[in-house]
């Protein structure tokens, strides 16, 4: 199973929005809306942002919203704080009843 | 409060053997689906293997087939690794995680395969 397609790096300024991509296959991302996003600070457990493509877990800033349209997901985070810099992992069921995700941002708040 | 503890971890000759653990506690541990998740130093996520709630599903990564072995004691709310014939490349932090999402994960325990 080969890994989610993800850009290595992205940023933007404080305030700003940017959009993290995540591209798959027909038989991952395209096949289920069961698309995960975590953010992971240096040294500190993988955190669960986003579930189901666009549900945010209690306690999630509604600054972070999910999306997908065929085989690619997207997160979009609005209004960019200092404190989201920070490494953002993609995930996806697949047709082989496993999980994969993708290889991860590193998102820098400028 | 949701909490996942991770021991086990440590240095491990390569071909050699570990067992990981994850003690559950907060909820109800046998009404969810739990994943082994790990990460190489500097490196992405990786997903290793889930079992459903009560044992009797598993599913594996292509890389860890044959070799680790996922079970759960419900009665003791504890998730296991066995892991076989390892490598170098099985170097990795290793985190135990609940359920849809995952949506919660533990602080994960330390695996080095290395002679």
């Amino acid at each position: 199973q080969s890994a989610l397609t993800q850009p290595a790096s992205v940023s933007g300024s404080p305030g700003q929005s940017i959009t993290i991509s995540c591209t798959g296959t027909s038989s991952d991302v395209g096949g289920y809306n069961y698309v995960s996003w975590f953010q992971q600070h240096p040294g500190k457990a993988p955190k669960l942002m986003i579930y189901e493509v666009s549900n945010r877990p209690s306690g999630v800033p509604d600054r972070f919203s999910g999306s997908k349209s065929g085989n690619t997901a997207s997160l979009t985070i609005s209004g960019l704080q200092a404190e989201d810099e920070a490494d953002y992992f993609c995930s996806s069921y697949t047709s082989s009843s496993t999980v994969v995700f993708g290889g991860g941002t590193k998102l820098t708040v400028l | 409060e949701v909490q996942l503890v991770e021991s086990g971890g440590g240095l491990v000759q390569p071909g050699g053997s570990l067992r990981l653990s994850c003690a559950a506690s907060g909820f109800t541990f046998s009404s969810y689906w739990m994943h082994w998740v790990r990460q190489a130093p500097g490196k992405g996520l990786v997903w290793v293997s889930r079992i459903n709630s009560d044992g009797s599903t598993t599913n594996y990564a292509d890389s860890v087939k044959g070799r680790f072995t996922i079970s759960r004691d419900n009665a003791k709310n504890t998730l296991y690794l066995q892991m076989n014939s390892l490598r170098a490349e099985d170097t990795a932090v290793y985190y135990c995680a609940r359920g849809t999402g995952p949506g919660y994960w533990g602080q994960g325990t330390l695996v080095t395969v290395s002679a």
